[in-house]
C-alpha cells in the first residue's frame, strides 16, 4: 500500500498568511495526488486534483504542486472559512489511500 | 450537480451485519465514467477507503484487503442507488461511514452526508 505523510498535523496560522502543507508519498505517484477540505461535522470536500488542478468553485488562493513523492497544498492568503483539516489522497493505484491531517487553526 | 444521500441505521449490534445505501441523483450507478465508493473515518484509522462498485461492460467491485472477507458493495440499477454490507461487525467498525462518487482518475467527489455507526450491544 502507499503510505502518504502529512507534515505538519497542526499549525497555528492568522488571517492573511500564506500557509503551506506537505504530503510525501511512499513511492512514486507522478502526478496522482488529491487534496480536501474537512470542516468539523461535515463530509471532505474535494479541493484540488491532479496534484493542481483547482475543482470548480475553489477560490483561486489554493493551489497545489508537486510530483513524484513531494506534494504541497498551498492557500495564499489564509481566510476565515479555510479553517479546517486537510487531508491528500493518492489516486495511483488501490488501496486509494489517504494522509493523516492537517488541522489548520487560530 | 450530482448529490448523494445515504440511509441506514447508527446503532448495529457485535457480530451483525452493518447495511448502508447511497441514493444517487444527477448521475447514474450505471455510468460508465464513474466508480461508487465508500469510505469510513474513525479518531483511530483515520479516512479509509473501503471499496467500489463500478460499470465498465459489466460490474466490476475492488475491496480494501483490511475488510474483504467481510464486505459487499451493491449496486441497485432499479433504484438508483448502491449498498454497503459489512459483516461480523466490531467497535472496531464504529465509524462514519461515507458514500462517494469516484470521479476522473479516483478523485472522490461528491460525498455524502456521513452517517456516524456505532457498534454496541
Amino acid at each position: 500500500d502507499i503510505q502518504l505523510t502529512q507534515s505538519p498535523s497542526s499549525l497555528s496560522a492568522s488571517i492573511g498568511d500564506r500557509v503551506s502543507i506537505t504530503c510525501r508519498a511512499s513511492q512514486s505517484i507522478s502526478a496522482y495526488v488529491n487534496w480536501y477540505q474537512q470542516k468539523a461535522g461535515k463530509a471532505p470536500q474535494l479541493l484540488i486534483y491532479a496534484a493542481y488542478t483547482l475543482q470548480s468553485g475553489v477560490p483561486s488562493r489554493f493551489s497545489g504542486s508537486g510530483a513524484g513523492t513531494d506534494f504541497t497544498l498551498t492557500i495564499s492568503s489564509l481566510q476565515p472559512e479555510d479553517f479546517a483539516t486537510y487531508y491528500c489522497q493518492q489516486s495511483h493505484s488501490t488501496p486509494l489511500t489517504f494522509g493523516g491531517g492537517t488541522k489548520v487553526e487560530i | 450537480q450530482v448529490q448523494l444521500q445515504q440511509s441506514g441505521p447508527g446503532l448495529v449490534k457485535p457480530s451483525q451485519t452493518l447495511s448502508l445505501t447511497c441514493a444517487i441523483s444527477g448521475d447514474s450507478v450505471s455510468s460508465t465514467s464513474a466508480a461508487w465508493t465508500w469510505i469510513r473515518q474513525s479518531p483511530s484509522r483515520g479516512l479509509e477507503w473501503l471499496g467500489r462498485t463500478y460499470y465498465r461492460s459489466r460490474w466490476y467491485n475492488d475491496y480494501a484487503v483490511s475488510v474483504k472477507s467481510r464486505l459487499t458493495i451493491t449496486p441497485d440499477t432499479s433504484k438508483n442507488q448502491f449498498s454497503l454490507h459489512l459483516n461480523s461487525v466490531t467497535a472496531e467498525d464504529t465509524a462514519v461511514y461515507y458514500c462517494v462518487r469516484v470521479s476522473g482518475y479516483n478523485w472522490f467527489d461528491p460525498w455524502g452526508q456521513g452517517t456516524l455507526v456505532t457498534v454496541s450491544s
